[in-house]
């Protein structure tokens, strides 16, 4: 059975940094590329960043580029979302999501066939 | 802020169809495939429809998809009462920089 298990999510202050990770377990992770995506409370889905296989591709949203950084340890079967220097519209559940392929771009890129619970991230003072 | 508008909401009685539209750019849609999600509540996002028009195993024949253009669009048929619930489209976009964007988002009402 595919899990993803986000974890790391906090109440932060607006400027601040903070590392998410998800845990991945029931398939072969090193196949696929992984992504994020949010959603703030009541809002509609925010694709965020993804990763291909190895690591060696990341693409960013515009609203994140610069200030999050995407990563992946697949000897650990882990995903991770570093953030920083957070603002008050980064509040939001943060799903860490599985893709069909190991594509990363274009029409490489699969959908979302797995998702985990999300991880709440507050950004407030 | 998203590129890809949908209709804020649709509904429709038990065993009606319902069609859900998704626009874009020939940046996105115009020239990638588009997938849809459907959120129930409290409950994160299922894959419905991917490549435009396939189905994944397990989600019933009454939802389909189609594009046509810069547009695609969802449809249930013979709705029922447990597919009240929020639909996003998506697809890869390279207008500005490289990216994945959802649609604004729909919320299907069954009355």
């Amino acid at each position: 059975e595919v899990q993803l298990v986000e974890s790391g999510g906090l109440v932060v202050q607006p400027g601040g940094s903070l590392k998410l990770s998800c845990a991945a377990s029931g398939f072969t992770f090193d196949d696929y590329t992984m992504h994020w995506v949010r959603q703030a409370p009541g809002k509609g889905l925010e694709w965020v960043s993804l990763i291909n296989w190895d690591g060696a591709v990341t693409y960013y949203a515009v609203s994140v580029k610069g200030r999050f950084t995407i990563s992946r340890d697949n000897s650990k079967n882990s995903l991770y979302l570093e953030m920083s220097s957070l603002r008050v519209e980064d509040t939001a559940f943060y799903y860490c999501v599985k893709d069909t392929t190991s594509g990363y771009s274009g029409y490489e890129i699969g959908s979302f066939d797995y998702w985990g619970q999300g991880t709440l991230v507050t950004v407030s003072s | 802020q998203s590129v890809l508008t949908q209709p804020p909401s649709a509904s429709g009685a038990p065993g009606q169809r319902v069609t859900i539209s998704c626009s874009g750019t020939r940046f996105n849609i115009g020239t990638y495939y588009v997938n849809w999600y459907q959120q129930l509540p409290g409950t994160a996002p299922k894959v419905l429809i991917y490549r435009n028009t396939k189905r994944p195993s397990g989600v019933p024949d009454r939802f389909s998809g189609s594009k046509s253009g810069t547009s695609a669009s969802l449809a249930i048929s013979g709705l029922r009462s447990e597919d009240e619930a929020y639909y996003y489209c998506a697809a890869w976009d390279d207008s500005l920089s490289d990216s994945y964007v959802f649609g604004t988002g729909t919320k299907v009402t069954v009355l």
